[in-house]
């Protein structure tokens, strides 16, 4: 089974700084996919950014990016300029990729960081 | 607009009753659907998968009997929780994946349902 780790219950920062969100996991799975999913007071889930195991390079959506060290299994989540809309709840996620008679697994959560952007 | 579509965002029902919840995928056909379930302050935790021609496969301590899943259609997934109790009461979210093998290609959450159980 994949245990996922977020140390850090709640951050907060200012505006226009930038912060980074840790997250370890833990497998067995050589290929699997990493997530970053923001949940904001409405809690629709929101897809931030995501990380193929097997890619070397470090995924990045506008001010988001990520730092996997694959052999550490650490998924750090850096978001740069930092604004108020950033402020959600921040959970890191594991899933297994599909296997043929098996199907699709679900994903594995971490219990999420609490970020709050300050003005 | 929505890409997953989860009815109804919210309910109140008393204790022994069954409700229903809907999760459907609008414009893409959902091979995969996965319920999770949200206590406040806590993290989502998987309830189950319904892979597409198959039954239901429930996570450990998850009663199969008491959550009903009916993967219905490509587009169509529901949770029956049946003979609801004030413990049942929780914040539950459905998730459709499609994209064929590569589930990741289109997976999407449904906005949630919050079920008050009195």
């Amino acid at each position: 089974a994949q245990t996922v780790t977020q140390s850090q219950p709640e951050m907060s920062v200012q505006e226009a700084e930038t912060v980074t969100l840790s997250c370890t996991y833990d497998t067995s799975e050589n290929n699997y996919y990493l997530f970053w999913y923001k949940q904001p007071p409405s809690r629709q889930m929101i897809l931030v950014i995501r990380q193929e195991a097997y890619k070397q390079q470090n995924a990045t959506e506008n001010r988001f990016s990520v730092n996997f060290q694959k052999a550490a299994k650490s998924f750090s989540l850096k978001i740069s300029d930092s604004q108020l809309g950033d402020t959600a709840m921040y959970f890191c996620a594991f899933m297994k990729p599909y296997s043929s008679g098996g199907g699709a697994d679900g994903l594995t959560f971490g219990k999420g960081t609490h970020l709050i952007i300050q003005p | 607009g929505a890409v997953v579509s989860q009815h109804p965002s919210r309910v109140i029902c008393k204790s022994g009753t069954s409700v229903k919840i809907e999760c459907r995928s609008l414009d893409f056909q959902a091979t995969t659907m996965f319920w999770y379930r949200q206590f406040p302050k806590q993290s989502l935790m998987l309830m189950a998968t319904s892979n597409e021609g198959s039954k239901a496969t429930y996570e450990q301590g998850v009663e199969k009997d008491k959550f009903l899943i009916n993967h219905a259609s490509l587009t169509l997934s529901t949770l029956t929780v049946t003979s609801a109790h004030p413990e049942d009461s929780s914040f539950y979210i459905c998730s459709a994946g499609g994209g064929g093998t590569d589930v990741m290609k289109k997976l999407f959450f449904g906005s949630g349902t919050q079920l008050s159980v009195l």
